[in-house]
């Protein structure tokens, strides 16, 4: 079945660490997304890749950073310099043209320890 | 003012009932409308999108847009308990071309038995 997998679904991280959260798709899609859901909330943008090897900031970008070496994978990294992490993070995919949908991995909810 | 403006709810319609969710936004230049549902705890899911003025039908979901009046609505016939979610009304950035969408904050919706 073609899909979004994020891993890992529950991830806790402590004081001063860096913590990886994955996300690999098998939809042929261009384009994935970072988001961040806090309660109550919306979705906020932290990065977006169009194409392999390149990616742009979003809206909530400071504290993240990604990397896009393969099509299929954007994995995003939450560094120490995030001060308030815990949320809901989600990853999409799109064929990355205006007018496409996103369709959304699972997610991944990040709780400081 | 705010992007994309969703009235936050819960909205309340008794099972059997026409659920009707509101969304505006503030980019003229915005041409491809989303719908997504999300269930407490889960990722958001694609129900509708609409590029055009007026209405488009989907078994019990029509969603309506009114780009003068920068308006996208989202109507549930014969709603559903199963239905009662969150709904988040997505729209592309108008001046772009990256398949970027800013998301409202979402409208609760309760269906009562």
């Amino acid at each position: 079945d073609g899909g979004i997998t994020q891993s890992p679904k529950y991830l806790f991280r402590k004081e001063g660490q860096n913590v990886t959260l994955s996300c690999e798709q098998n939809l042929n899609h261009d384009a994935m997304y970072w988001y961040r859901q806090d309660p109550g909330q919306g979705l906020r943008l932290i990065y977006y890749s169009q194409i392999v090897n390149d990616f742009q900031k979003g809206d909530i970008a400071e504290g993240y950073s990604v990397s896009r070496e393969k099509k299929e994978s954007f994995p995003l990294t939450v560094t120490s310099a995030q001060k308030n992490p815990t949320a809901f993070y989600l990853c999409a995919s799109s064929r990355g043209q205006e007018g496409q949908p996103q369709h959304f991995g699972d997610g991944t909810r990040l709780s400081i320890l | 003012q705010k992007e994309v403006e969703q009235n936050s709810g819960p909205l309340s319609v008794p099972e059997g009932a026409i659920a009707s969710l509101n969304c505006t936004y503030s980019d003229r230049g915005s041409q491809s409308f989303f719908w997504y549902r999300q269930y407490s705890g889960k990722s958001p899911e694609l129900i509708m999108f609409i590029y055009s003025n007026g209405d488009k039908e989907d078994g019990r979901f029509t969603a309506q847009l009114n780009k003068a009046s920068q308006y996208v609505s989202l109507l549930i016939r014969d709603s559903q308990p199963s239905d009662s979610a969150t709904y988040l009304c997505a729209v592309t950035g108008g001046s772009s071309n990256t398949g970027k969408l800013i998301f409202g904050q979402g409208t609760t919706l309760q269906v009562k038995p």
